[in-house]
């Protein structure tokens, strides 16, 4: 069954940066586009990307442009984001996603990162 | 930005009640949406893409409809299962924004 198993919650300063991974499992990696789309604590949902894992071709939304990037490793099925100079505003639930390249069909259970001085 | 308007943001309902969801873009998004449903610590949950089209699994229950600008989600008879927030989100153009969300909420 498909399976995207995201890293553990993290906890950085303001400025840092963090790393999140999803691994993937049950489907052919490369057949599919992974999302990434973040959830601050009680609100709605907002999307920072897509990375294709065949070819690693990535679409950013602009306004996290220059602080994100997102990567992935073929040989262990993962794909991972990068969101650099964190704000408190960055604090949020981070999912990945599995789809096409303009929706996700699965969603991890997502990632909480919280930026706190 | 394209930007994802719904409502209404809360929606009080009782098992077996038919249920409308509107969302509506800032400009014309063909028929570039999806629907997701959310449950309270839960990930996001595919429903409908290309606005009308249910996805594996998704009882039929669930309906997508509209074009351009103004979109519904239908649940025809809400079963205790689909208390939750639902989402729609627009792919017709980058950044792939999403509505604010309607929460649907035992009456």
């Amino acid at each position: 069954q498909v399976q995207l198993v995201q890293s553990g919650a993290e906890v950085k300063k303001p400025g840092a940066s963090v790393k999140v991974s999803c691994k993937a499992s049950g489907y052919t990696f490369t057949s599919y586009y992974i999302h990434w789309v973040r959830q601050a604590p009680g609100q709605g949902l907002e999307w920072l990307g897509v990375i294709s894992p065949s070819g690693g071709t990535t679409s950013y939304a602009q306004k996290f442009q220059g602080r994100v990037t997102m990567s992935r490793d073929t040989s262990t099925t993962t794909v991972y984001m990068e969101l650099s100079i964190l704000r408190s505003e960055d604090t949020a639930l981070y999912y990945c996603a599995r789809g096409t390249s303009y929706y996700g069909d699965y969603w991890g259970r997502g990632t909480l990162v919280t930026v706190s001085s | 930005d394209i930007q994802m308007t719904q409502s209404p943001s809360t929606l009080s309902a009782s098992v077996g009640d038919r249920v409308t969801i509107t969302c509506r873009a800032s400009q014309s998004i063909s028929s570039w949406l999806a629907w997701y449903q959310q449950k309270p610590g839960k990930a996001p949950k595919l429903l409908i893409y290309k606005a009308s089209t249910l996805e594996g699994g998704v009882p039929s229950r669930f309906s997508g409809s509209g074009s351009g600008p103004e979109f519904t989600l239908t649940i025809s008879s809400l079963q205790p299962d689909d208390f939750a927030t639902y989402y729609c989100q627009q792919y017709n153009s980058s950044p792939f924004t999403f509505g604010p969300g309607t929460k649907v909420d035992i009456k």
